[in-house]
């Protein structure tokens, strides 16, 4: 069974730092790109970051390059989301997402990360 | 970059049928996915490549797509169909392809 669990969702001040893990099980991690979405209050969907099979090649929505840092571990099955400088903006759910030819076929349940003051 | 519009809200009774539209241009030439997210869950892939479902979602929702809209389609809805719908593309000629509209809230009466 395919399963994305997601941690490290925290209440933060503006400015703050904040590290999200997602760990993968069942499929083979090295073989798919993995995302981080995310949800804020009363507000759709918005992607924020993703990563190919070997993490050499990440990239991220203008909303956060800069301040947030994608990364694998392949050995641990598991990505990461460093987020620096965050905002009050940044409040949202964050969801990492595996990726399947342009759609997202399994996503993980969610670290709600709070910037607030 | 590349927009998809939903409208914010569709509200239909029990068995009817509720249509749900994403515009964009010529979407008709992109392939489009479609999410579930009800209150409190992850977003769920319900349609993929415009109008394959994913194991375990049910026939009476269909999707197509055509010119400037793409449309999800529920049949015989039920109170359990109520949550949040967004459209996605994979916009290839975009640095940021991945692409959702702002999401259409279902509403069963």
């Amino acid at each position: 069974e395919v399963q994305l669990v997601e941690s490290g969702g925290a209440l933060v001040q503006p400015g703050g730092s904040l590290r999200l893990s997602c760990a993968a099980s069942g499929f083979t991690f090295n073989h798919y790109w993995i995302h981080w979405l995310r949800r804020g209050p009363e507000k759709g969907l918005e992607w924020v970051s993703r990563i190919n099979m070997d993490g050499t090649s990440p990239a991220y929505a203008d909303s956060v390059r800069g301040r947030f840092t994608i990364s694998r571990d392949n050995a641990k099955n598991t990505v990461f989301l460093q987020m620096n400088s965050l905002r009050v903006d940044d409040t949202a759910m964050y969801y990492c997402a595996r990726e399947s030819v342009g759609d997202f076929d399994y996503w993980g349940q969610g670290a709600l990360v709070t910037v607030s003051s | 970059s590349y927009v998809l519009t939903q409208p914010p809200s569709v509200s239909v009774a029990p068995g009817q049928t509720a249509r749900l539209a994403c515009g964009g241009d010529k979407i008709g030439i992109e392939s489009v996915h479609w999410y579930q997210q009800k209150p409190g869950q992850a977003p769920l892939l319900i349609i993929y490549d415009n109008t394959d479902r994913p194991s375990g979602i049910p026939e009476r929702i269909s999707g197509s797509n055509s010119g400037n809209t793409a449309t999800l389609t529920i049949s015989r809805v039920e109170a359990g169909d109520e949550a949040d719908y967004f459209c996605q593309v994979w916009y290839s000629t975009s640095d940021q392809p991945w692409v959702f509209g702002g999401g259409t809230r279902l509403t069963v009466l």
